[in-house]
This record gives structure tokens, C-alpha cells and sequence, in this order.
């Protein structure tokens, strides 16, 4: 167990629809980053989090936002989810807001399949 | 912007060495990272190293850098079946908020 929790480990929906990921950071950390993980694109940065606030953006579609609570848990809404949208969503977390010094602590990931 | 690439697969027999091979681009790159994931699991950090170190060894893993060439490479001595997995190599920087990553190396450890 990384400390990190994401949940639920496996979604299947239809497209058009709206999904929420939800990613528990490990204790103390106060950054959280999401990934997308597929086959073609390999692992991309989508966005972090630090303390509440956006910190960074990478590639992520205007059809996703997410956000981070006082409690510092985060989730990733995916709205009209497309097939290519099926892949493996990583939340991970570290304890700074920029230099991933030691790297970060991923979770196990939520599998996003669009049927 | 960054690019890590890594080749796609690499196959070795139980016992022998593995290397993993991973070139970057940003010369600013200040940590550099491997992470091993297994099917079904997330990622997990195995060794990183400083852009102002050569080698790191650690237990049966060994990182190299030639920081010139913008290589770095893990060496898995005595490679045994459960070190079957997909290897990534990350790059970070002093002024990156978010790591970059290699698509990663499937490792096949065959007995």
C-alpha cells in the first residue's frame, strides 16, 4: 500500500457521460498529480494541485477539470467521455509544491472504460 | 519541451544482468528517476539520482549517468522472475512542477 488511495478501481460507462475520480493523497503530502496512462499516449501529466490551488497544467482536455479539497483529496471530472478516453487515470502525490525531489507516490489507479 | 525515450521492449534469461536504457533532452534535468510497474498496480519509485552524480548503486540495482550524452541507464543484477515488469524512466527539473516520462521498457524475464 503507497499511502495514495484512488477510487473506484474500475469504471465502465457509456459516452456522453460524466465520471468523477477521487484520489486520497498520502499523509502530509500536499501536492496531487493526475496522469492519463494509454496504450498509444504513454503517461501524460494532466494537472496538480498544491494546497488547494492549481499548480501546474499539462494535457488536459477542456472536458476534464478537477479540483482539490481543504481536506486535500482531489477528483478528476471527465465529462463527455469519449472512447478514446478509456485508460488508466493515476493520481499521485508528494509532499512540495514544485521540485518532485525524491519523485512522487503513486496510487493503484481507477481503470476508465468508455463503452 | 522535454522528451524521455526508452526502448519498448527487452527480454533476459532468470540470473543474468538487465539494462535499461533512457535518453532525455532537457540538459536543466536536475533528478532523474526510475519506477517500476507491475500489471494492475501503479507506479513505484525504485532508485532516483542527482544530475551531479555518475552512479548510485542500491542493493541489486545500479543507475548510471553520462550526463553529457543526456543517458541514463538501470542495471538489474541477478534479474529474477518477479522483476518482470514495465520500467520508466522520469526526468525532473529545479523549475518543473510535474515529472516527465519515457513510455517505458517492458521487461520479460524469461526462465
Amino acid at each position: 500500500d503507497s499511502g495514495v488511495t484512488q477510487t473506484p478501481k474500475h469504471l465502465i460507462t457509456a459516452t456522453g457521460q460524466r465520471v468523477t475520480l477521487r484520489c486520497s493523497p498520502r499523509s502530509g503530502d500536499l501536492s496531487v498529480y493526475w496522469y492519463q496512462q494509454s496504450l498509444d499516449q504513454g503517461l501524460q501529466f494532466l494537472i496538480q494541485y498544491y494546497n488547494g490551488e492549481e499548480r501546474a497544467k499539462g494535457n488536459i482536455l477542456e472536458r476534464f477539470s478537477a479540483q482539490q479539497f481543504p481536506d486535500l483529496h482531489s477528483e478528476l471530472n471527465l465529462s463527455s467521455l469519449e472512447l478514446g478516453d478509456s485508460a488508466l487515470y493515476f493520481c499521485a502525490s508528494s509532499a512540495g509544491p514544485g521540485q518532485a525531489n525524491y519523485g512522487y507516490t503513486f496510487g493503484s489507479g481507477t481503470r476508465l472504460t468508455v463503452v | 519541451g522535454e522528451d524521455v525515450e526508452q526502448s519498448l521492449f527487452l527480454s533476459v534469461r532468470e540470473g543474468d544482468s538487465s539494462v535499461i536504457n533512457c535518453t532525455y533532452t532537457d540538459s536543466s534535468s536536475t533528478y532523474l528517476y526510475w519506477y517500476k510497474q507491475e500489471p494492475g498496480a501503479g507506479l513505484q519509485l525504485l532508485t532516483y539520482i542527482f544530475s551531479n552524480m555518475d552512479m548510485k548503486q542500491d542493493q541489486r540495482l545500479t543507475v548510471l549517468l553520462n550526463k553529457k550524452d543526456k543517458h541514463l541507464s538501470l542495471r538489474i543484477a541477478d534479474t529474477q522472475t518477479g522483476d518482470s515488469a514495465i520500467y520508466f524512466c522520469a526526468e525532473g527539473s529545479g523549475s518543473a512542477r510535474q515529472l516527465t516520462f519515457g513510455s517505458g521498457t517492458q521487461l520479460t524475464v524469461l526462465p
